[in-house]
C-alpha cells in the first residue's frame, strides 16, 4: 500500500492552535482527508481537500497542502478540550477515491 | 446521511473458532466495501476490496483463505475471520462509498480471541 506518516502525539493548550502534520508518497491521490476518531468510537470526516488545491479552510479547521513536498497538515484553532482525539491524514487510492490508505494516527492531547 | 451499521460491535472468541463480521449499508446500495484493521494505538490498514457479485481484491500480505469475504447482497458484505488466533484480535472496520470525496465508516467492531 502507499505511505502515509504522521507524528505520533500532540499536546496543546485550550485556546492555542494545534498543527498535525502528515506526509504521503502517491502523487496519484486525487483527494486527501483528515479524519477524527474519538476513544471507542468509528470515524467521523473532518475535512478534504482535492489535489489541485493548496489550502482550505472550513470554520476552524485550515488543510494546506503542498504538493511538491507531499505534505499535508490540519490546524486547529482555538482547540478544545472536546478536539482530544486521534487525527488521522489518508489519501484515496489513485483511480478508486474511496479506498483508503491511512496515515500512523496523531493523538491530540488537550489540556484545560 | 448514508449510515453502514457493523455487526457485532465486540465479540470474544476461542482461538481456532470461526467468526463472522457484517457490514451493512442501512440506507443506500453498495456495489463496493472495504474492510480495515486497526491494531491497538496504530493506523487502519486495508485488507480488502469487497466486490458485490465477484471476489474480493486483497491487499498485499492480508490472508485471503483467513479472512474470507462475502459480499452477499448490495447492502451487506462479511468478513469471516477462520481458526481465529490471538494475534488476529483486533478492531475491524468497514467502510462504504459516499461519492466521490467521502467514505461512510462503520462503528467497528472489537475482535478479541481468547
Amino acid at each position: 500500500g502507499e505511505d502515509v506518516e504522521q507524528s505520533l502525539f500532540l499536546s496543546v493548550r485550550e485556546g492555542d492552535s494545534s498543527v498535525i502534520n502528515c506526509t504521503y508518497t502517491d502523487s496519484s491521490s486525487t483527494y486527501l482527508y483528515w479524519y477524527k476518531q474519538e476513544p471507542g468510537a468509528g470515524l467521523q470526516l473532518l475535512t478534504y481537500i482535492f489535489s489541485n488545491m493548496d489550502m482550505k479552510q472550513d470554520q476552524r479547521l485550515t488543510v494546506l497542502l503542498n504538493k511538491k513536498d507531499k505534505h499535508l497538515s490540519l490546524r486547529i484553532a482555538d482547540t478544545q478540550t472536546g478536539d482530544s482525539a486521534i487525527y488521522f491524514c489518508a489519501e484515496s487510492g489513485g483511480y478508486n477515491f474511496n479506498k483508503f490508505y491511512f496515515g500512523s494516527g496523531t493523538k491530540l492531547n488537550v489540556k484545560p | 446521511g448514508a449510515v453502514v451499521s457493523q455487526h457485532p460491535s465486540w465479540v470474544i472468541c476461542k482461538s481456532g473458532t470461526s467468526v463472522k463480521i457484517e457490514c451493512r449499508s442501512l440506507d443506500f446500495q453498495a456495489t463496493t466495501m472495504f474492510w480495515y484493521r486497526q491494531f491497538p494505538k496504530q493506523s487502519l490498514m486495508l485488507m480488502a476490496t469487497s466486490n458485490e457479485g465477484s471476489k474480493a481484491t486483497y491487499e498485499q500480505g492480508v490472508e485471503k483463505d483467513k479472512f474470507l469475504i462475502n459480499h452477499a447482497s448490495l447492502t451487506l458484505s462479511t468478513l469471516t475471520v477462520t481458526s481465529a488466533h490471538p494475534e488476529d484480535s483486533s478492531f475491524y472496520i468497514c467502510s462504504a462509498p459516499g461519492g466521490e470525496t467521502e467514505a461512510f465508516f462503520g462503528q467497528g467492531t472489537r475482535l478479541t480471541v481468547v
